[in-house]
């Protein structure tokens, strides 16, 4: 399995600005996710990164909002542009390693936007 | 986007086997079903994952019927540490869709 690390582990910032997550992984991966969990709800996917191409965003969230970079097999980022109360949730970054469905996560990233 | 359907608390005693029945109402042929695991303040963590009959590992089985629109977890005799919610997906190409979950708790 792979292990997934993610900095910052949480943060409190403030509205209006923006803020990096960074997810790097132990071993080369061809598909990685970013995920957003409010508390007590699930996991709602953001967009999927493949490295070398833009990522692909899903329904009801946008480029502009969450720039995603995906330098290398091992390595990507999720920002949280211009951020408001409501974007105040869990970051979660995830893996696919084999293309199996199995995905492994981070440990997610707290953001509480005052 | 596919659509799972699972109840959403599960009460159990210590030491019970529990089964935890997922709907998979649009499963594609090439999806798998695979079920993960989260406690709080963590992220999910892989169980087990099957296309069809059953499948056991260590720490659980997976009951998938033929027609494959439904699959059930079962956990044997569970302990107060298995309190946490459990996630069924339809997984293949594209298809990584959280449902509600099944939240757990496992009383002493």
């Amino acid at each position: 399995s792979a292990v997934i690390s993610q900095k910052p582990s949480r943060d409190i910032c403030q509205r209006g600005t923006s803020l990096t997550i960074q997810c790097q992984v132990d071993s080369q991966v061809t598909m990685m996710f970013w995920y957003r969990q409010q508390p007590g709800q699930s996991l709602t996917l953001i967009a999927t990164a493949n490295q070398g191409s833009e990522a692909t965003y899903e329904s009801g969230f946008v480029i502009d909002k969450f720039p995603i970079s995906r330098p290398n097999l091992t390595f990507s980022t999720l920002t949280v542009s211009n951020m408001s109360p409501e974007d105040s949730s869990i970051y979660l970054c995830s893996a696919d390693r084999e293309n199996t469905g199995e995905l492994f996560f981070g440990e997610g990233s707290r953001l509480t936007v005052l | 986007l596919a659509k799972t359907t699972q109840p959403i608390s599960m009460d159990s005693y210590e030491g019970q086997e529990v089964n935890i029945t997922c709907s998979h109402n649009n499963i594609a042929t090439n999806d798998y079903i695979t079920w993960y695991q989260q406690f709080p303040s963590q992220g999910p963590r892989f169980i087990i994952q099957g296309y069809k009959t059953k499948v056991t590992n260590e720490v659980a089985s997976l009951f998938i019927p033929a027609d494959r629109k439904s699959s059930t977890l079962s956990l044997p005799r569970v302990s107060l540490s298995d309190t946490a919610v459990y996630y069924c997906l339809q997984t293949g190409a594209n298809n990584l869709f959280f449902g509600t979950g099944t939240r757990l708790t496992v009383i002493p």
